[in-house]
């Protein structure tokens, strides 16, 4: 079984702040690791992802998140947000193994709504 | 673009009518998905298809049947729609193999009163 804690529900910050929204997973195996952003009325987009090698990997809108394996978490990150960074962000698991009950299979935390202040 | 188109995207029902919500694909991708999204749960796996008449269930699959009968299209049928069931849908698909990554349709709306 696999499992996703945002520890944010949401998360208030000013135009050019930087942002942490924190991501905590479970798991029996080992994993990929997502985050999505999803606009207001919206789909749900891909930020980034981890799948293997480098710890800190870098997405789209000048996002980052970096694994921590030893401690279970996905952080993300921006150095300096943007109004138009307002939106609910989601991270989500999958396990790796092809033949676990977990693979092909997204688990997602329960969201964190970022809001961007002037 | 993924190709993923859903219908219908709005619908009010009563309760205890049928609903089948539709998901087509034009990518000819082997899995599809379908979710639900409530305030404070964020998305929860319904069923799941890894090929033609192959589909298992996720999470939250009572109340829920689904079916796919060709590549492209996968269905989502309330038998007998209730109102916990009031959600938006979303359909995805995931794309080559390996990189686990799903793409999302647009999602449709449902209001069982």
């Amino acid at each position: 079984a696999q499992s996703v804690t945002q520890l944010d529900s949401q998360v208030p910050v000013f135009e050019e702040a930087p942002v942490e929204l924190r991501c905590n997973y479970s798991s029996s195996v080992s994993v990929y690791l997502f985050w999505y952003v999803q606009y207001p009325n919206q789909g749900l987009q891909l930020l980034l992802k981890y799948l293997s090698g480098s710890t800190l990997v870098k997405g789209i809108n000048g996002f980052e998140a970096e694994f921590n394996k030893s401690q279970t978490s996905f952080h993300l990150r921006k150095p300096s947000v943007h109004i138009s960074d307002t939106a609910e962000y989601f991270c989500a698991v999958m396990g790796d193994y092809a033949g676990g009950t977990s693979y092909g299979k997204l688990t997602f935390g329960q969201g964190t709504i970022l809001t961007v202040h002037p | 673009d993924a190709g993923i188109t859903q219908s219908p995207r709005h619908k009010v029902t009563e309760t205890g009518t049928p609903v089948t919500l539709r998901c087509h694909q034009t990518e000819n991708h082997r899995y599809m998905y379908w979710y639900r999204q409530d305030p404070g749960h964020g998305l929860r796996l319904i069923h799941y298809s890894y090929g033609v008449k192959d589909t298992d269930k996720g999470e939250v699959s009572d109340g829920y049947s689904v079916s796919r009968s060709k590549t492209e299209d996968f269905l989502l049928t309330l038998e007998s729609a209730t109102s916990s069931q009031t959600s938006v849908y979303f359909c995805a698909i995931r794309a080559g193999t390996g990189t686990g990554e799903l793409f999302f349709g647009e999602g449709s709306r449902l209001t069982v009163l």
